[in-house]
């Protein structure tokens, strides 16, 4: 059973240009989140999508900042625009649709390996 | 705010010995706490969760627990191992199934043979 896979791995950006981070969840998973973890910072929450949903987005950034996950294919995390201070790395997790009855499996997410973004 | 501290940034242990990782919180009432290992270059790894009305937790040689009256979880890896070096995450949850996760800074733990 793979895991969450995200790609590309590493990623270089010169100022300005367009960031574009896929996380293919684990098979089976329904919810999607982003993180970002700056250096010497703890992971902090960015959104989350459930199939053509966005649920909830109160840690993105106002502008510059879209995510998406389709009917088919991977989710997206598109940054625009990119600055210096968007070097970060970036993870996805995902989870099981949740189950009745508040199993504690519910609530486990996975994680990818991570895209670290450097905006040159 | 919501606000999570882990006691160190870093902690030096010999094999064998026990290491103890602390995990405060305040201004959140969570319904888990779950800890996760991040080794570098890599995304965490999920290791154990624990609900408030659970006090301990044991996997192996991990044990948790969790004080929801100190706000306080502590994460003890027994008989510690160098390879048991890495970052240890603490991660709080509301308890509403997909819901986003809060964790702390992480205190990297390094084992000396």
């Amino acid at each position: 059973n793979a895991g969450v896979m995200q790609n590309p791995r590493h990623l270089v950006r010169r100022r300005g240009q367009e960031a574009r981070l896929r996380c293919s969840p684990m098979k089976g998973h329904s919810h999607v989140y982003w993180y970002r973890q700056l250096p010497e910072e703890g992971l902090k929450f960015m959104v989350y999508l459930q199939k053509e949903n966005i649920i909830d987005e109160s840690g993105m950034p106002k502008e510059r900042f879209s995510a998406e996950f389709p009917k088919e294919g991977p989710s997206i995390l598109r940054i625009q625009q990119v600055v210096r201070g968007d070097s970060a790395a970036y993870f996805c997790a995902s989870s099981p649709l949740p189950l009745a009855g508040g199993r504690s499996s519910s609530y486990e997410q996975y994680f990818g390996p991570g895209t670290r973004l450097t905006v040159t | 705010s919501q606000k999570i501290e882990q006691n160190s940034e870093a902690l030096n242990i010999q094999e064998g010995k026990t290491a103890t990782l602390t995990c405060n919180y305040t201004n959140y009432s969570p319904a888990y706490l779950q800890w996760y290992r991040q080794d570098p270059g890599r995304g965490p790894v999920f290791l154990l969760l624990i609900r408030e009305n659970e006090k301990e937790k044991r996997k192996e040689r991990l044990k948790v627990t969790f004080d929801t009256t100190l706000k306080q979880s502590l994460f003890h890896i027994t008989a510690s191992q160098p390879a048991d070096s890495a970052t240890y995450l603490c991660a709080l949850g509301s308890g509403q199934a997909g819901t986003a996760l809060i964790f702390g800074k992480g205190t990297t733990l390094s084992v000396s043979s």
